[in-house]
C-alpha cells in the first residue's frame, strides 16, 4: 500500500458545483497533514494545513478523520479558476518530511 | 517578499553532461527540500537539509546526484553524468522547522530539465 493515496480524477464539475476529495495515508503516527494545489506547469502551493478539529477557509474545508486514516477537501461553490490539480501531503519521519500523494485532478465547467 | 528562487528555470541537455539546478530558500527558514516531479512518479523527494545539514538522502536515486548546501541562502543539486530518464521538474522547497507540528513547505518555481 502506498503511504499517501489520492484518486487522480479527472473531477469534472459545473460551476457553483460541491465537490470533495479524500487522501488516504497509511502511517498511524502521522500528525501533520495538508492540501496544497497546482496549476498546470507550475509549483505547488499550499492551500491550506489540516487540523485535527476541521478547518475552514472560505470555500474550503479540509477535515481528518484518523480512525480511518483520510483527509478530505471539500470545495463548495466551485469557480473555473479552481481547476487545478489538489496535492495532499502526510508527514512522514517527523514532522519535516512529507509524503505527497499523486494528485487529484479537477476540472470545473462553465 | 521573495519566495523560493531556483535557477535555471529551464535546462536542455545532452546525455553525460554536468547538470547544477540552484535554490535560494526564503530568509529566515531553517530547512530546504529539493524534490523531483514526473508524471508517472509524481511529486518525489530526494533530500532535505536542517539548518544547512542533509538530514535525509534516502531519495537519492543515486550516485549520479549530489546535493549541498554551503550556506543557509544556498543549496544546489548536481547531476553528473545526466542520462534522459532525469528528465523532470526539480523543485526547491523551503520552510521554518520549529516547535510546531506544522511546517509549511513553500516551493520555488522548478526547474525544467531535458535530458536528450
Amino acid at each position: 500500500r502506498k503511504e499517501v493515496e489520492q484518486d487522480p480524477g479527472p473531477f469534472n464539475v459545473p460551476e457553483g458545483a460541491t465537490v470533495a476529495f479524500n487522501c488516504t495515508y497509511s502511517n498511524s503516527a502521522s500528525q501533520s497533514f495538508f492540501w496544497y494545489r497546482q496549476d498546470c506547469r507550475k509549483e505547488p502551493k499550499l492551500l491550506m494545513s489540516v487540523y485535527s478539529s476541521g478547518n475552514e477557509d472560505g470555500r474550503f474545508t479540509a477535515q481528518l478523520n484518523r480512525a480511518s486514516q483520510y483527509i478530505s477537501l471539500l470545495i463548495r461553490d466551485s469557480k473555473l479558476s479552481d481547476s487545478a490539480t489538489y496535492l495532499c501531503a502526510v508527514n512522514s519521519g517527523g514532522y519535516q518530511k512529507v509524503t505527497f500523494g499523486t494528485g487529484t485532478k479537477l476540472q470545473v465547467i462553465p | 517578499d521573495a519566495g523560493v528562487i531556483q535557477s535555471p528555470r529551464h535546462e536542455v541537455t545532452e546525455m553525460g553532461q554536468e547538470v547544477t539546478l540552484r535554490c535560494k530558500p526564503i530568509s529566515g527558514h531553517n530547512s530546504l527540500f529539493w524534490y523531483r516531479q514526473t508524471m508517472m512518479r509524481g511529486l518525489e523527494l530526494l533530500i532535505y537539509f536542517n539548518n544547512n545539514v542533509p538530514i535525509d538522502d534516502s531519495g537519492m536515486p543515486e550516485d549520479r546526484f549530489s546535493a549541498k548546501m554551503p550556506n543557509a541562502s544556498f543549496s544546489t543539486l548536481k547531476i553528473q553524468p545526466s542520462e534522459p530518464r532525469d528528465s523532470a521538474v526539480y523543485f526547491c522547497a523551503s520552510s521554518f522547522f520549529g516547535t510546531s507540528q506544522y511546517n509549511e513547505q513553500f516551493f520555488g518555481p522548478g526547474t525544467r530539465l531535458t535530458v536528450l
